[in-house]
């Protein structure tokens, strides 16, 4: 099955700083999600993007499907940021999988 | 809120015994997905039911069972549980079978004593 890497597992950053976290797949997808793990443990969907660009206040997502990653942008952070996030995908008739995270601290 | 509903929101029991988590999907979505996070294995997907019909498989062990009734909801068995079955379960939803948006429930978070 196909196989996902996050970079960087970890990130520390201090409130108003910009950040980038990257998703890699082993293979092509079709199906390609970005979600954020709250402290609470409620997973939420930032973007559904098998390809281009999304943009959604101080988020935004690029997907380069030939090349087979994707990256999510996060600008001016803020302490609400803070949690785990995830990407995800599958392609036809495969199950969805789930990176190992990256895990961001937005520090006041 | 994402529009799938998960009951209870948490559950405490013993090892040994058998525990239902329930899950209502979006309006409009015919699958259903079950996962379950734990610390050591991260999200992992269990199993996919599609208007009623099991549809993929994934790392679901044979004491777990799902099903998906004729109103679309669904309910995911978990019995002779072990300590290592102490997890958060989701369920999310989608229109189709495969390659589209799924949307989470808040998850119920299972411990085994």
């Amino acid at each position: 099955g196909i196989q996902v890497e996050q970079s960087p597992p970890d990130l520390i950053l201090q409130e108003g700083a910009n950040s980038t976290l990257r998703c890699n797949f082993s293979d092509s997808v079709n199906n390609l999600q970005w979600f954020h793990q709250n402290p609470w443990g409620q997973l939420i969907n930032l973007f559904y993007i098998p390809s281009g660009t999304k943009q959604n206040g101080r988020l935004s997502a690029t997907t380069v499907a030939t090349e087979r990653y994707s990256l999510l942008y996060i600008s001016s952070s803020q302490t609400t940021d803070s949690g785990v996030y995830f990407c995800a995908g599958n392609n036809y008739g495969q199950n969805f999988v789930f990176g190992p995270g990256t895990r961001l601290s937005v520090l006041p | 809120d994402s529009g799938v509903t998960q009951t209870p929101k948490h559950l405490i029991t013993a090892t040994g015994q058998r525990v239902t988590l329930r899950c209502s999907p979006r309006s409009g979505d015919l699958s259903v997905y079950w996962y379950q996070q734990s610390l050591d294995q991260g999200l992992q997907f269990l199993i996919q039911y599609y208007n009623g019909e099991e549809r993929a498989k994934g790392n679901i062990l044979e004491r777990f069972s799902a099903q998906q009734f004729p109103d679309l909801h669904s309910e995911l068995n978990l019995s002779s549980l072990e300590l290592g079955d102490s997890a958060l379960y989701f369920c999310a939803s989608s229109v189709g079978t495969s390659g589209n948006e799924q949307f989470f429930g808040p998850g119920t978070r299972l411990t085994v004593l």
